[in-house]
């Protein structure tokens, strides 16, 4: 157990729905990361937040992606209009807090299929 | 985009033998990570090893990293049908404090 749950595990939607995803650290962990992986790929960086700060969008996040962290514990990743090439699993990720080495623990992601 | 490359995309084994991965990356790094992922329990951390240090151990794992090729390896000895799995090398970009940066990974197959 990784102390990260994520919401749903699947979701199937058709294209051009908007779709939210959420996280939920156990405990409170002062960073959190959303990532995306496609089949056969490493995860690749969408966004971090320190406790509810946004600090870091990667440019994969179009403006049809938006996360929040309203209180600096879960955090929600929401996709508007969605598009085929949206279809990937989508990883929540957190930082033990204190720690200057960066280990991560996943949630187990949700897989996201559009139709 | 990857930074990370792992090598071989894909390896095949007896249970019982030695797996060696590789991985080379492009920046300066503060640190490496290698990870597993299986469909049964997503994405585990295994083990990091600092930019300063040249090898690591922890349990059967053993991890080297040569700064000066920008390149790392894992092996795994002893294999068992249970790490059958996905492995992920990982490296935060010294410019950056927060972000990992992936490779594609070698899928490992422990045959029984």
């Amino acid at each position: 157990d990784t102390g990260v749950s994520q919401d749903p595990r699947h979701k199937i939607t058709k294209r051009g729905q908007n779709v939210t995803f959420r996280c939920d650290p156990i405990s409170e962990h002062n960073r959190l990361y959303w990532y995306r992986q496609t089949l056969g790929q490493g995860p690749e960086f969408l966004t971090y937040f320190q406790n509810e700060a946004q600090l870091e969008k990667s440019r994969l996040l179009s403006d049809r992606f938006s996360a929040e962290r309203p209180k600096g514990s879960f955090s929600t990743l929401e996709i508007q209009r969605t598009e085929q090439g949206d279809s990937a699993m989508y990883l929540c990720a957190i930082s033990a807090t204190g720690s200057s080495y960066n280990e991560q623990f996943f949630g187990p992601g949700t897989r996201l299929t559009v139709l | 985009s990857q930074q990370g490359e792992e090598d071989p995309q894909a390896l095949s084994i007896q249970e019982g033998e030695n797996a060696t991965m590789n991985c080379s990356y492009k920046t300066s790094i503060n640190n490496l990570q290698w990870y597993r992922q299986n469909s049964g329990r997503g994405l585990v951390h295994l083990i990091l090893i600092r930019s300063n240090e040249r090898e690591k151990h922890s349990g059967r794992l053993r991890v080297t990293l040569d700064t000066s090729k920008k390149s790392s390896s894992l092996l795994i000895t002893a294999s068992r049908a249970a790490d059958t799995a996905s492995y992920f090398c990982a490296t935060d970009d010294r410019d950056s404090n927060y972000q990992l940066i992936w490779g594609a990974g070698t899928k490992l197959i422990i045959k029984p």
